[in-house]
């Protein structure tokens, strides 16, 4: 079992609509969750960076930990065509080296006009 | 800042060649990380190297080495190339500074073994 899971997708909502995604994860010394995003034949984009549990909020974009359930939630409102994409989490332990983070698989976003 | 940059973007190299890749990190970052992106495994750790010092390193055979130059630029080998590593290979730089654990990625290089 990987220690970080994600629903490859792909996921199609319309326009406008409220974009969720999620993950869990097993390894309960992850501290830093981080959210990118990646377009077609590009390299990842942060989007989104959550020290611990607790909401952050940037935009149209809301990251959520929840540590007690090993399962971390990134919300996109307003959703665009734009905003078609794919999702990655991505989260490391403090005792982690800095530079090794563990992705999960990430999720396919289609937003159709 | 200019974000990470990778040389070559694109290279299409045959079984048992050896390929060196190039990795910039953003102006200040002196820690350099490299990824494996493949549609079946998805990103996978490669190695980390700060200060031109190897930190850690993923579950890749020997074939896969790297460096770090005093400059903070970093190359990446893969000798005897085989089908399978034909993949996405990606750089990222951070800068280690608290409250900054994140990391900023390249555009990548896409090596196609034939």
């Amino acid at each position: 079992q990987k220690e970080v899971e994600q629903d490859p997708g792909p996921l199609s909502v319309p326009e406008g609509a409220i974009v969720s995604l999620n993950c869990t994860y097993s390894n309960s010394a992850f501290q830093y969750f981080m959210w990118y995003r990646q377009y077609s034949r590009k390299g990842p984009e942060l989007l989104m960076y959550t020290y611990s549990s607790g909401n952050k909020e940037d935009g149209r974009f809301t990251a959520q930990v929840d540590k007690s359930s090993k399962y971390i939630s990134l919300f996109i409102r307003d959703s665009q065509p734009s905003d078609s994409a794919t999702y990655l989490c991505a989260m490391r332990g403090v005792t982690d080296s800095w530079g090794k983070l563990q992705f999960g698989a990430g999720t396919q976003v289609v937003v159709t006009p | 800042k200019a974000g990470v940059t990778q040389t070559p973007r694109y290279l299409i190299k045959t079984r048992g060649q050896q390929v060196t890749l190039s990795c910039s990190p953003i102006s200040g970052h002196r820690s350099v990380s490299w990824y494996q992106q493949t549609p079946g495994q998805g990103l996978q750790f490669l190695f980390e190297y700060f200060s031109e010092t190897q930190r850690n390193k993923g579950n890749f055979p020997g074939r896969f080495s790297g460096r770090q130059f005093s400059n903070s630029r970093s190359e990446m080998n893969v000798s005897t190339l085989e089908l399978g590593d034909s993949a996405l290979y990606l750089c990222a730089s951070s800068d280690r500074q608290p409250g900054q654990e994140t990391q900023y990625f390249g555009p990548g290089t896409r090596l196609l073994v034939l």
